[in-house]
């Protein structure tokens, strides 16, 4: 088991559905990661935050809505998604911002989201 | 712009049979090259962080090189148990997005008994 636990694992949403993913470290890292992992490309980087206020916003569509109410837990509200979003999605933390240094980033095992 | 490329995108080997994968980067200034293992329907492991030409990193049968321009990671004597994806990425240095840290699409490497 790794130190980022991600909830659900698996996720089936029509478009019009509203859910939340969950994100739980107890590492005592003061970063947190989204990333969207489709097939045939790399990692996309979603959204960052840094002590609990979010520092980065790669273009992401409004459709997908972060929340980092303490730095053990972070969370990807979805709403309204499009078949296209279907991907695995991956939350990481680091010790610092910027940080991976000696011991890169920790990731959860992701949760496949499935939109129809 | 910072970029990984990563080949092959694929590689099947027999047990016991050496091979090396390839990760290319261009990058303004290097802050670190990151190889990750992933198994099917896991996150990223973490394996190596490498700063500077010339350093290596070892593993039990895994070995990190780094280059100016790419790494490479060298499987000796692969077991079955060494099939994953590996992902490459790299983290430049600098303020905003540059420090993010960008990856490749992995290598898909199968050994079979």
């Amino acid at each position: 088991e790794t130190g980022v636990t991600q909830t659900p694992r698996h996720l089936v949403m029509g478009m019009t559905n509203k859910k939340s993913l969950k994100c739980e470290q107890h590492l005592g890292h003061n970063a947190m990661y989204w990333y969207k992992q489709s097939a045939k490309k790399p990692l996309e980087l979603m959204f960052v935050y840094s002590l609990e206020e979010r520092v980065e916003n790669n273009s992401v569509p409004s459709r997908f809505s972060p929340e980092c109410p303490n730095s053990s837990h972070l969370f990807l509200h979805l709403h309204t998604l499009q078949p296209e979003d279907s991907a695995l999605y991956l939350c990481a933390s680091s010790q610092d911002y910027y940080g991976g240094g000696d011991y890169g980033y920790t990731f959860g095992s992701g949760t496949r989201l499935t939109v129809v | 712009e910072d970029q990984v490329t990563q080949s092959p995108e694929a590689l099947r080997l027999q047990e016991g049979e050496s091979s090396s994968l390839n990760c290319s980067y261009t990058v303004s200034g290097l802050r670190g090259l990151f190889w990750y293992r992933q198994d099917p329907g896991k996150g990223p492991e973490f394996l190596f962080t490498l700063y500077s030409a010339g350093e290596e990193k070892e593993k039990e049968r895994l070995k990190a090189t780094l280059t100016k321009k790419e790494s490479f990671l060298h499987i000796t004597a692969p077991k079955p148990e060494d099939s994953a994806t590996y992902l490459c990425a790299v983290q430049a240095y600098g303020g905003g997005s540059q420090g993010n840290l960008i990856f490749g699409k992995g290598t898909k490497l199968s050994v079979k008994p």
